[in-house]
């Protein structure tokens, strides 16, 4: 069974430009959830997805945005990029169905904002 | 909001020696889970260890235990025989399961991770 898949893996970007990464829960899950991880403030939730819906969002400006589609693959889209939004972007699934699912999370991608 | 707490940024242990490593949490909710996870150079999060609240014995896997104290809000975790493999860097996390926790079931709170060093 595969794991969490996420794209792309290592990227640099420019500041003022946006960014979309992608993510492919394991098969049959149906919640994806997103966070970023940064040596200053650790690991921080972004958002969570499930059937479609967002049902949980952090504490994050409304540059971070993201959506899921029918077969459960999510996107997260960061616009008009800062500095500080050079982070490792790990992306976690589950089933969602039961609180107590075990959330797998993926190897993330590396995004420098130069 | 909750927090979780991991005083120790750093840890090391010989190989083969048992080595513990603290996590506090602080919550108002009854119902919830407790999460060790392990970030090895790899940069992906794999779970070692998950408690339920409700459960009063404490989880075991394998080298892997943990000591829970609801009462104290203490969640540290135990790793026995390191080996070399087991160097990372550890994070405890906490996840609503409360149905009126506002959707932060749908969320994990981590602490900011202890490195732990193996030495051979």
């Amino acid at each position: 069974k595969a794991g969490v898949t996420q794209t792309p893996r290592y990227l640099i970007k420019t500041r003022g430009q946006q960014v979309t990464l992608s993510c492919s829960p394991i098969s049959g899950h149906r919640s994806v959830s997103w966070y970023q991880q940064t040596p200053g403030q650790g690991l921080q939730f972004l958002f969570e997805y499930f059937s479609e819906t967002q049902r949980n969002k952090g504490n994050f400006p409304g540059r971070f945005s993201g959506r899921q589609f029918s077969n459960s693959r999510s996107e997260m889209n960061v616009s008009t990029l800062e500095l500080g939004d050079s982070a490792l972007y790990l992306c976690a699934s589950s089933s969602g169905q039961i609180v107590g699912n075990t959330i797998y999370f993926g190897e993330g991608s590396w995004l420098t904002v130069v | 909001a909750q927090t979780v707490t991991q005083s120790q940024p750093e840890m090391s242990v010989q190989e083969a020696e048992t080595v513990t490593l603290s996590c506090t949490y602080d919550t108002s909710e009854s119902d919830y889970y407790l999460f060790w996870y392990k970030q090895p150079p790899s940069r992906q999060m794999i779970l070692v260890i998950r408690q339920e609240a409700y459960k009063q014995q404490n989880a075991t896997e394998n080298r892997f235990s943990v000591n829970f104290q609801k009462a104290a809000k203490s969640f540290s975790l135990k790793i026995s025989d390191s080996q070399l493999g087991d160097a990372a860097m550890y994070f405890c996390a906490y996840r609503s399961a409360g149905l009126n926790s506002g959707g932060s079931n749908y969320k994990l709170t981590f602490g900011k991770g202890t490195l732990l060093t193996v030495n051979p």
